[in-house]
């Protein structure tokens, strides 16, 4: 079955730092989301990003579907951006959503 | 407001109750799905219907059942939980498969 990769595991930040989180996935997909689940377990909607550039606010996007992955970038972090950030993709034969393992960001003030 | 929610969002059982996990949402969808999300092992998909009255088995049904008798609910059912289902479950709906799906904000279930 199709692998999503997320890198780094963890990463640890001052307050103000950017970051760029990736998510490298093994085979073609229809759909690619970008999550964050906060301390309290709550998973939010970043984007949804099969392709191309978004931006919302300090966070944004881009996929490149062609060389299979994904970047999210965060601008000047804050404490409330800690947490988990997850990257889904839904393969193209099938309709679940693949999770990647997530990426811990700890924003110390 | 558009919303996914479950009910409850945290459940303390003793194995072999049963017990059913509600899910409803506002926005019309199609497609809705249930994931479980176990330390170490991410997010993985247990049911998802495509529409009422259709279902189909995800990565880990095994002990669960679900129904869509209704386009907004989706209950999940465990006819005899028992500790390996100690998990935090979601529930998911999208308009339809391959869009954006919406997360419910998770019930947190212990089995004793």
């Amino acid at each position: 079955g199709i692998q999503v990769e997320q890198s780094p595991p963890d990463l640890i930040l001052q307050e103000g730092a950017n970051s760029t989180l990736r998510c490298n996935f093994s085979d073609s997909v229809n759909n690619l989301q970008w999550f964050h689940q906060n301390p309290w377990g709550q998973l939010i909607n970043l984007f949804y990003i099969p392709s191309g550039t978004k931006q919302n606010g300090r966070l944004s996007a881009t996929t490149v579907a062609t060389e299979r992955y994904s970047l999210l970038y965060i601008s000047s972090s804050q404490t409330t951006d800690s947490g988990v950030y997850f990257c889904a993709v839904e393969r193209d034969s099938n309709y679940q959503l693949i999770w990647g393992a997530g990426t811990k960001l700890i924003i110390k003030p | 407001e558009a919303q996914v929610t479950q009910n409850p969002r945290y459940l303390i059982t003793v194995t072999g109750k049963k017990l059913t996990v509600t899910c409803s949402q506002n926005m019309n969808h199609e497609y809705m799905s249930w994931y479980r999300q176990d330390p170490g092992l991410g997010l993985r998909q247990i049911y998802y219907s495509m529409n009422v009255e259709v279902t189909d088995k995800g990565d880990v049904p095994e002990g669960y059942k679900v129904s869509r008798k209704e386009k907004r609910n989706f209950p999940l059912i465990l006819e005899s939980p028992s500790p390996n289902q100690t998990s935090l479950y979601f529930c998911a709906s999208s308009w339809t498969i391959g869009n954006e799906q919406f997360f419910g904000p998770g019930t947190r279930l212990t089995v004793l």
